[in-house]
């Protein structure tokens, strides 16, 4: 089973700050999904990754699959208190699917 | 469109006594996983359907844990008996293509607190 090593496992900013956390394995990955999860509801898909080098963007977050697609890094710019939450990376496939340890990030007024 | 149903939301109970949770995943969708969370261990994986069949149940804890799925529509998680270990947030999740790439929906999570 992959590992996936996620850091900062914690982070507290105020609002407007950029920040970036990232997902790291030994292995490469076949492709990676971010999720996020708020406080008392399931994670929820955020973006897909597939080729080495990939950059995709969804508002304020840019996502960047690593070229040898063994880390991956998700980074905020402008934080809100809406971005609160826990990051999850996830890789693998079928039985095999793993989710990263985690950040939480929350974002304070 | 429902999303994946999961019941109950809560459950509190004393160790010993059996626990079912309950998972309707949405329509369509022909894998279901069986998820456990904690903050010590995080998100783990307990069991993977495809097609109603059980693929891997390698993430099941022990003995006292079993799913079944009997038709596409609707899955069980069993605990019996339970122990105050079990105490976690347990999360249904179903998708229709293949994960990673395909979209894992996960419901809402049933809480569950053994005594």
């Amino acid at each position: 089973t992959q590992l996936l090593e996620q850091s900062p496992q914690f982070l507290s900013i105020q609002e407007g700050e950029n920040l970036t956390v990232y997902c790291n394995s030994s292995s490469v990955f076949s492709s990676l999904q971010w999720y996020r999860q708020e406080p008392g509801e399931g994670p929820v898909l955020l973006v897909t990754v597939v080729t080495g080098g990939e950059v995709k963007k969804l508002k304020r977050l840019t996502f960047q699959f690593g070229d040898a697609r063994k880390d991956s890094s998700l980074h905020i710019t402008a934080a809100q208190p809406g971005d609160t939450g826990l990051y999850l990376c996830l890789t693998g496939g079928g039985n095999k699917l793993t989710f990263g340890t985690g950040t939480q990030l929350k974002v304070e007024l | 469109d429902a999303g994946v149903i999961q019941s109950p939301r809560h459950e509190v109970t004393e160790m010993g006594q059996e626990v079912t949770l309950r998972c309707k995943p949405i329509s369509g969708h022909n894998s279901l996983f069986w998820y456990r969370q904690t903050m010590m261990r995080g998100l783990e994986l307990l069991i993977y359907f495809n097609n109603n069949v059980p693929i891997d149940d390698s993430g099941m804890p022990e003995d006292r844990f079993s799913a079944k799925m009997p038709n596409a529509s609707f899955s069980t998680l069993k605990i019996q008996p339970s122990e105050p270990r079990d105490s976690a947030v347990y999360f249904c999740a179903s998708s229709f293509s293949q994960v990673p790439t395909g979209e894992l929906f996960f419901g809402e999570g049933s809480r569950l607190t053994v005594l």
